[in-house]
């Protein structure tokens, strides 16, 4: 079946750095990825859409400055926590779907990130 | 599941019970739905899914039910394991929309 690979799956930082998490496609293409966030007992919230050779989609109030979305290729896309504060701690986790047109939308394993 | 925020609703069974796990939708023109299960720390698992012109579907142990008149959606999971704890969220493709938007969520504790 379809597998995506996300690293690291866990990051501690200090405030003011950026940490790079990426998404893989092991055994499919995705030209569209979508990245989430989600905190403690709650639900997974759409952060941006990662469209393979453009600019990513980025919901309203998120920051595309802060969290940079880079997709070079069909089976990669790499979310940028820039100058990470410690609210930015979250479970970030990534999905893709098949280029294919098969409905299926694969997720990640999560990123958990800890700014201190 | 029905609350958001900091508390996830919980549903409490037994082993060998079986389990139905609601959750409202709100927009009439989503036309996919997905239940995943999502184990702590762990990334949403797929379940089970159904497309808009089903109104029922079956897997093994699991059927997911579908009731468009009152945007509705159903998990039921038969003989619930202890190894079926976890929180399970469903999720809706909007038509036009590539992403899909996820419920709040409900916790399913198993008691053995």
């Amino acid at each position: 079946g379809a597998v995506v690979s996300q690293h690291p799956s866990r990051v501690i930082c200090k405030s003011g750095t950026s940490v790079k998490i990426e998404c893989r496609s092991l055994d499919f293409q995705a030209t569209t990825m979508f990245w989430y966030r989600q905190f403690p007992k709650q639900s997974l919230m759409l952060m941006a859409t990662s469209n393979e050779g453009s600019k990513a989609t980025y919901e309203q109030g998120v920051e595309k400055d802060k969290f940079l979305i880079n997709h070079a290729s069909l089976t990669l896309s790499t979310l940028t926590v820039t100058s990470a504060h410690p609210e930015d701690s979250s479970f970030y986790i990534c999905s893709a779907r098949n280029i294919s047109g098969f409905d299926g939308y694969t997720f990640g394993s999560g990123t958990r990130l800890t700014v201190v | 599941g029905e609350s958001v925020g900091l508390h996830l609703p919980t549903l409490s069974v037994q082993e060998g019970d079986n389990s139905i796990i609601n959750c409202a939708y709100s927009n009439s023109a989503s036309d996919y739905f997905i239940w995943y299960k999502q184990e702590s720390g762990k990334g949403p698992q797929f379940i089970i899914d159904i497309r808009s012109n089903m109104d029922k579907r079956q897997g093994q142990r699991v059927t997911v039910l579908l009731n468009k008149t009152v945007k509705h959606l159903s998990l039921q999971i038969a003989a619930t394991q202890p190894g079926d704890s976890a929180v399970y969220f469903c999720a809706e493709n909007i038509m036009g929309r590539r992403a899909l938007t996820f419920g709040s969520g409900t916790r399913l504790q198993v008691q053995p």
